[in-house]
């Protein structure tokens, strides 16, 4: 168990629709990372959170965003889904500072996404 | 751009015998971090190892065991003995320094059969 809990393990819901994915990091983590992986396209980095802010934004479509809360858990905001949204959503964190260092990143279980 | 190539889509192997998973990276950059993580069938994506570019020294854990070489741009990984339970897909990734973004390798799903 990493300490990364993500909420829900799975998902179903048609296409057009709207969902909300949740990542809690681990106790003392700072910052929280979003990955896709899909089949055809494997494990890709959507968006990293720092303390609250953005801090680096990977292959995320515009129909996506995300949020940290003060509370530091996440939110993974995915809109007019798509067939090709389905895929397994993961949720990692680390320490994280305010500077430029490479922390491990712990995931989590992932939210597995089916769009019909 | 960063890149890492896994080059063995599948593996299988009988109990017992030794395996190593191949990782081959690319990057301009003078610092950068390599990882290994597990995904069990239950998939769950499980930290292994960490290995900075400064470091080149081999690490053992148990049966586990990485060889680091710059020299040709590899970060391999071998099972020694291998059992049921090592049986998932393996992925190798990469990030610098400054960068918070793992990049992964397709992953080689590795298969243990009794």
């Amino acid at each position: 168990d990493s300490g990364v809990t993500q909420t829900p393990k799975h998902l179903i819901t048609a296409t057009g629709q709207r969902v909300t994915l949740r990542c809690s990091p681990r106790s003392g983590d700072l910052s929280v990372y979003w990955y896709q992986q899909s089949l055809d396209q494997g494990l890709q980095f959507l968006i990293q959170y720092y303390n609250g802010e953005e801090r680096a934004k990977g292959n995320i479509l515009e129909r996506f965003s995300a949020q940290q809360f003060p509370d530091l858990h996440s939110e993974l905001n995915l809109s007019s889904l798509e067939l090709g949204d389905s895929a397994l959503y993961f949720c990692a964190s680390s320490v994280g500072t305010s500077g430029g260092r490479t922390d491990t990143q712990y995931f989590g279980p992932g939210t597995r996404l089916t769009v019909l | 751009a960063q890149k890492v190539t896994q080059a063995q889509t599948e593996i299988s192997v009988v109990e017992k015998e030794d395996v190593t998973l191949d990782c081959v990276y690319e990057t301009r950059d003078t610092t950068y971090y390599l990882f290994w993580y597990k995904q069990p069938p239950s998939g769950e994506l499980v930290f292994l190892i960490r290995r900075n570019s400064f470091d080149e020294q081999n690490e053992i854990s148990g049966r586990y065991s990485w060889n680091f070489q710059k020299s040709t741009s590899s970060f391999n990984f071998t099972i020694t003995a291998s059992q049921v339970v090592d049986s998932a897909v393996y992925f190798c990734a990469l990030t610098v320094w400054g960068a918070q973004k793992l990049v992964f390798g397709q992953g080689t799903r590795l298969t243990i059969n009794p």
